[in-house]
């Protein structure tokens, strides 16, 4: 059965610091995506990234980037110079097309203080 | 505006009291969900379905029934709620396939129930 393992709990920063966040995933499909999301205050879900099983490129968005390692089955995201504005709770999560379901880490709450 | 509209935002019910939360989307996706969102627990998947009539089970789906007879709908209905269905739910949906938006979830706003 897949599983996502987000390790941290809860991380706090002050602002302008470079964070990055921790998913580990387990899976035996050869084929599957990788997502992150994030949950502001507001208690919405918002997509951030998809990213296959066959793309290992690292992707930049902006303050975004995620680093993608099918070695280590990690798919870690990183803020640099972190904002207030960045303050949710983020989410790691693994689809299989077989299974055709969305498995979830437990989240890790960032808190980005001035 | 695309979007997954789910109702009620927030409600207080009794132990045994039946109630449905509805999920509606505007978006033509063959697939919707339904999450639970626990502290300490992430999001879990109550059930799920591909398509109209198909529905199956998610990694919690005690409790609960669902529905698909029409494509954009998707309620979850609690026969007999108890305190410990007390949570935050999500209903979501998304294109099937291997296009670009394929398995990418839109999320409703989310439910937040509580069971007396």
């Amino acid at each position: 059965a897949q599983k996502v393992t987000q390790a941290q709990t809860e991380i706090s920063v002050v602002e302008k610091e470079d964070v990055t966040l921790d998913c580990v995933y387990e899976t035996r499909d050869t084929t599957y995506y990788l997502f992150w999301y994030k949950q502001p205050p507001s208690g919405e879900l918002v997509f951030l990234i998809r990213r296959n099983s066959f793309d290992e490129q690292n992707e930049i968005s902006g303050r975004y980037s995620w680093n993608f390692q099918k070695s280590t089955s990690s798919f870690n995201f990183t803020i640099t110079a972190s904002q207030v504005v960045d303050s949710a709770v983020y989410f790691c999560a693994h689809h299989t097309g077989t299974a055709s379901k969305l498995t979830f880490g437990t989240g890790t709450r960032l808190q980005v203080t001035l | 505006e695309a979007q997954v509209t789910q109702n009620p935002r927030y409600l207080i019910t009794v132990t045994g009291k039946k109630l449905t939360v509805t999920c509606s989307q505007n978006m033509n996706h063959e697939y919707m969900s339904w999450y639970r969102q626990d502290p300490g627990l992430g999001l879990r998947q109550i059930y799920y379905s591909m398509n109209v009539e198909v529905t199956d089970k998610g990694d919690v789906p005690e409790g609960y029934k669902v529905s698909r007879k029409e494509k954009r709908n998707f309620p979850l209905i609690l026969e007999s709620p108890s305190p410990n269905q007390t949570s935050l739910y999500f209903c979501a949906s998304s294109l099937l396939g291997g296009g670009s938006g394929a398995n990418v979830l839109t999320f409703g706003a989310g439910s937040r129930l509580t069971v007396l």
